[in-house]
């Protein structure tokens, strides 16, 4: 079955610290690939998103991802945690070919620590 | 802030009794996507409205149905309530009829439901 894994329910970093949160996804093709972050009450805002082309993709807040095909991954990263990206970070596949009908993972939880 | 707006922002209610939840669309947006986010688990996709009709559809019963609008804002309704129908119920709306197919989808921040 299709899915999206994120293996890390909990992350803690210090402040400064750099960030890799993973994810790995289970499909035969390349799908559209994108990483939300969710706020304690908040909706879920867009970091970044990969459909084809330079699988280095660069998003909002300093984060970015890096699409390995051979692994089925799409880890995000940020070379220095603020306190503010405290969250919930979620990894999702797109397998509708673009018509955003989301599969998600079920999430990441940082925590930062001053 | 994205445009898309929820009511209510929570709601309770008893199991078997039904309920709508609202979504209004960003501006320009002609796409709405329902998704169920239950307590610790990533939303799960529901169904896809796209001009007025519904254009896709997850694994759920048909007890979960929806509407959309003339003016794309949309409804779920979800009949005969079970307790783990409690979850956080997002919609996203998009533009669909881009070439390649749509362009980034917008989410609202939520009608948290509890059924008791």
């Amino acid at each position: 079955a299709q899915s999206v894994t994120q293996p890390d329910i909990h992350i803690t970093v210090s402040e400064g610290a750099s960030l890799e949160l993973r994810c790995n996804y289970s499909y035969g093709a390349t799908p559209y690939l994108f990483w939300y972050v969710q706020s304690p009450g908040q909706g879920l805002q867009l970091l970044l998103k990969y459909f084809s082309g330079d699988t280095l993709v660069q998003g909002i807040k300093g984060f970015e991802a890096e699409f390995k095909r051979s692994q089925s991954s799409f880890n995000l990263r940020k070379p220095s945690v603020h306190w503010s990206d405290a969250a919930e970070y979620f990894c999702a596949v797109d397998l509708s070919g673009g018509y955003n009908k989301l599969i998600f993972g079920a999430g990441t939880r940082l925590a930062v620590h001053p | 802030e994205t445009g898309v707006t929820q009511s209510p922002t929570h709601l309770i209610k008893t199991r078997g009794q039904q309920v709508t939840l609202r979504c209004s669309s960003q501006s320009g947006h002609n796409t709405v996507s329902w998704y169920q986010q239950a307590l610790g688990q990533g939303p799960q996709f529901i169904f896809q409205y796209y001009r007025e009709e519904e254009n896709g559809r997850g694994n759920f019963p048909p007890r979960f149905s929806g509407l959309q609008f003339p003016n794309y804002s949309s409804e779920l309704n979800v009949n005969a309530l079970e307790l783990d129908d409690s979850a956080l119920y997002l919609c996203a709306s998009s533009l669909m009829g881009l070439p390649g197919g749509t362009d980034t989808q917008y989410f609202g921040p939520g009608t948290r439901l509890t059924v008791l």
